[in-house]
């Protein structure tokens, strides 16, 4: 069965470095989403990406943050100067059409120290 | 922008009992509702969806169930098993309009009991 894959499983960084956390969505999806998931709590939207750009953002997904899909397979979110409480799970999605399920990866954990 | 509450936040059920987690949302527009499993460690997994044109579905021992006029949706687990134990999340989006977000609930944490 195809699933969304992410790298690293666990990223460590020191405040105001820049981290690059990889997704490889499923090859005939259309639709591909970030979220994060502060730990004990919701999951929440970070952006949405579509027909190579930008479809929404959410506040939290400011200036600092960035995500482009270089190649047509991968799909990447990058954070510029890491702040601690960046630190969080990150979860790429994809999806093949608005109407079917949003696919989730097994997330990477990032540690901002 | 929307909002979705889930209960309870906490859920522990015999084995073989039924389990129901209820969710309400707050804009009217939202018409695709998810529900995922979260295990220890692991990314959610989508377990069934319901759109707004349709009030029940159903899939085995899984059940959802939604009532646009209140603003809340349902899931109804059967025959519970121990595998079932795992946070559950509720979400709501609106689709097909280009704004295709996915707003969670809080989180119903099933301990299934042997």
């Amino acid at each position: 069965e195809p699933e969304v894959t992410q790298t690293p499983s666990h990223q460590v960084t020191q405040m105001g470095q820049e981290v690059i956390l990889r997704c490889v969505p499923i090859s005939n999806h259309l639709y591909f989403y970030w979220y994060r998931q502060i730990l004990g709590q919701k999951v929440e939207f970070l952006v949405s990406f579509y027909n190579n750009e930008i479809s929404e953002k959410s506040e939290i997904f400011d200036d600092q943050f960035s995500v482009e899909r270089p190649d047509g397979s991968n799909f990447t979110l990058k954070i510029r100067s890491t702040k601690l409480e960046d630190s969080a799970m990150y979860f790429c999605a994809s999806s093949v059409s608005s109407w079917t399920g949003d696919l989730f990866g097994q997330g990477t954990r990032l540690t901002v120290v | 922008g929307e909002n979705v509450e889930q209960h309870p936040s906490t859920l522990s059920v015999q084995e073989g009992d039924s389990a129901v987690i209820k969710c309400t949302y707050s804009d009217s527009a939202s018409n695709y509702f998810p529900w995922y499993k979260q295990e220890l460690g692991k990314g959610p997994q989508l377990i069934i969806d319901i759109r707004s044109n349709v009030g029940e579905k159903k899939d085995q021992r899984i059940a959802v169930t939604l009532n646009k006029t209140a603003k809340h949706f349902s899931l109804h687990i059967t025959e519970t098993q121990p595998e079932d134990s795992a946070v559950y999340f509720c979400a709501a989006s609106i689709r097909g309009f280009g704004n295709e977000k996915l707003t969670f609930g809080t989180g119903t944490r099933l301990t299934i009991i042997p």
